[in-house]
């Protein structure tokens, strides 16, 4: 079955730095690659998402990219802020396609 | 900000109470999923429905039951609550094509003494 490792260590990044958080996953690639953000006690909140034909995706100060050969994507936020401290959630379908796994997420803190 | 509601968002109850959790969504999305997540673990899939009259149960096991009887509405229900049922509960609900986003309501944290 289809397994998403993501940096379980907290990242700590200074203000302005761009932080770069990694997603992999272990077996077929999927059709697309979503990524969440969440805050402390709330819900996942879309940011972007990518498809298989894609390399890099942006949206304001978020990039991400996909590498369908190294099983990996790569979420980029340039000119971080405290703001942007939470955890991010790689996501991606199941083999079925109409589910997606979540990542356990990797919690990052900005500091100014 | 995404249109879907759960009630409570808090909620502490004894063991063997019966509890229903509230879900709604007014942005007529055909899909909606309830998921189960623990402090810094990654959400669990516990129940979906791709429609009004179709439940399927979901990757982790759970004595939890659902029903959509109507397209806004995904009630989870738990019969007799325990102690192993305290976690953070999540609805969230999405377009019906693959791809698109999932929609996520603020959760109820339910804790079962």
């Amino acid at each position: 079955s289809q397994k998403i490792e993501q940096n379980s260590e907290a990242l700590n990044i200074q203000e302005g730095k761009t932080a770069t958080l990694t997603c992999n996953y272990t077996n077929y690639s999927p059709a697309y690659l979503q990524w969440y953000r969440q805050d402390p006690g709330r819900g996942p909140v879309f940011l972007l998402l990518i498809r298989e034909n894609e390399k890099e995706k942006r949206k304001e100060r978020l990039k991400v990219t996909f590498d369908t050969t190294l099983k990996q994507s790569l979420f980029h936020i340039t000119a971080s802020q405290p703001a942007d401290s939470a955890t991010y959630l790689c996501a991606l379908p199941y083999s079925s396609a109409s589910k997606i796994i979540f990542g356990s997420g990797t919690r990052l803190s900005i500091r100014p | 900000e995404a249109d879907i509601y759960q009630t409570p968002r808090y909620l502490v109850i004894g063991t063997g109470k019966k509890i229903t959790l509230e879900c709604s969504q007014t942005m007529g999305h055909d899909k909606m999923y309830w998921y189960q997540q623990d402090p810094g673990m990654e959400l669990h899939l516990i129940h979906y429905s791709y429609g009004v009259n179709s439940t399927e149960k979901g990757d982790l096991s759970s004595e939890s039951t659902v029903s959509r009887i109507r397209t806004e509405h995904f009630p989870l229900t738990l019969e007799s609550a325990r102690p192993s049922h305290t976690s953070q509960y999540l609805c969230a609900s999405s377009e019906v094509a693959d791809g698109y986003e999932q929609y996520f309501g603020p959760g109820t944290r339910l804790t079962v003494t």
